[in-house]
């Protein structure tokens, strides 16, 4: 079974250009999960889908940043236009729709963002 | 401290001695989990405990969890150079909030050949 995969794994661009991450889950996970650690930090909630809707984006820093996930497959962040705090890895990660006990989250090996 | 704060934030060790690392948080769970990260890697699901469960084992490692203290540790005994990586508890709240997890700052841990 494949885990999550993220694409790129290194983005390096420059304040105010647009960068867009892909994630795509676990075949089969309607959950999927954005976190982010800025270096030095802890890793961070930025949003929750469910199949195609959006749970919970609460944790998303601001209107810069823009996810997806047409169809309920795979997702997409976008920054624009991108600022030097930005930077950081971020993480997608998915697990089973499950009620009471949650499920485990499985992460993707993250997407490195360098804004200059 | 932070939700999901572990301790200590380093560790160094030699190969075949035991790690044990701490997390510290602060609101109720649903369940705790341990994740690895090997530099530049992935995070790596390791172990899951439930707010219903005191100790949980999967090979060489060894989770307990206190909710009354509202901390867990891991033990990851005889400790192998590849077992250097940054260990990262998270907490997760359950349904009520979309099991979104939260991080500590992570423990490094090295262990030397």
């Amino acid at each position: 079974e494949a885990g999550v995969t993220q694409f790129p794994s290194h983005s390096v661009i420059e304040k105010g250009q647009t960068v867009t991450l892909r994630c795509d889950p676990i075949s089969g996970h309607d959950n999927l999960y954005w976190y982010r650690r800025v270096m030095g930090k802890e890793i961070k909630f930025l949003l929750h889908f469910v199949k195609e809707s959006k749970q919970d984006e609460s944790g998303m820093p601001n209107n810069r940043f823009l996810a997806e996930r047409t169809g309920g497959t795979y997702s997409t962040l976008k920054v624009q236009p991108a600022e030097l705090e930005d930077s950081g890895v971020y993480f997608c990660a998915s697990s089973q729709i499950g009620t009471g006990w949650a499920k485990t989250q499985y992460f993707g090996p993250g997407t490195r963002l360098l804004v200059l | 401290s932070q939700q999901g704060e572990e301790d200590p934030q380093a560790l160094s060790i030699q190969e075949g001695e035991n790690a044990t690392m701490n997390c510290s948080y602060k609101t109720s769970i649903n369940n705790l989990q341990w994740y690895r990260q090997n530099s530049g890697r992935g995070l790596v699901h390791l172990i899951l405990i439930r707010s219903n469960e005191r100790e949980k084992h999967s090979g060489r490692l060894r989770v307990t969890l206190d909710t009354s203290k509202k901390s867990s540790s891991l033990l990851i005994t005889a400790s192998r150079a590849a077992d250097t990586a940054s260990y990262f508890c998270a907490t997760d709240p359950g349904p009520g909030s979309n099991y979104k997890l939260t991080f500590g700052k992570g423990t490094l841990l090295t262990v030397n050949p």
